[in-house]
């Protein structure tokens, strides 16, 4: 069945650091999504990508969409202690429409 | 924005009672609505997809007779965990779209003793 890989599983940064995690499909995807999730908290919906070779930018993230529509990537640039938490990549398959989660990234941020 | 009611937020059940746990979609319609399961420090998966007015989708390995969705209306999906045991204790969590994105209810921390 349709897996998403995610890498690293841990990540820890000294703030003003830039931080990026990566997500590959084992099938192509209709789009892929990125979520945060706080300690104790659910996840919260940050961006969705469609097209191949997208990218969109929020303030300091930087989201990639590859060009097969197979994998992408989450960048953030300096580091806050705001950034903390687990990021995670979700895939849209093109042929189920599920979504399936990557097993996320936990980013911690030394102050 | 979209929003996602789910309750109870906590529970802590005794082994062998069954839960029931509410989503609601408050400011939309949602036909289809999702639901997840997380253990601690691991990822969503998938458990079942929930169908307004048909039978559930379970997930390979997810039993549809211990995990019970009912999805009556189509603000209002139920997933009932019966005969609970210690080891269904974890964080159940849905969510609903009518578009995609996912928006996600707060989730349930399910406590089975």
């Amino acid at each position: 069945g349709q897996q998403v890989m995610q890498i690293p599983q841990y990540q820890h940064v000294q703030e003003g650091e830039d931080f990026t995690t990566y997500c590959n499909s084992s099938t192509t995807l209709s789009n892929i999504q990125w979520y945060k999730q706080r300690p104790g908290g659910h996840p919260v919906f940050l961006i969705q990508l469609v097209k191949s070779g997208e990218v969109k930018k929020q303030k300091r993230l930087t989201f990639q969409f590859g060009e097969a529509k197979k994998n992408s990537s989450l960048h953030i640039t300096a580091t806050q202690t705001t950034d903390v938490g687990t990021y995670f990549c979700a895939g849209a398959s093109s042929n189920t429409g599920k979504l399936i989660f990557g097993q996320g990234t936990t980013l911690q941020v030394k102050p | 924005g979209a929003v996602v009611s789910q309750h109870p937020s906590r529970v802590i059940c005794k082994s062998g009672t069954s839960v029931k746990i509410e989503c609601r979609s408050l400011d939309f319609q949602a036909t289809t609505m999702f639901w997840y399961r997380q253990f601690p420090k691991q990822s969503l998966m998938l458990m079942a997809t929930s169908n307004e007015g048909s039978k559930a989708t379970y997930e390979q390995g997810v039993e549809k007779d211990k995990f019970l969705i009912n999805h009556a209306s189509l603000t209002l999906s139920t997933l009932t965990v019966t005969s609970a045991h210690p080891e269904d204790s974890s964080f159940y969590i849905c969510s609903a779209t009518g578009f995609s994105p996912l928006h996600f209810g707060n989730g349930t921390r399910l406590t089975v003793t």
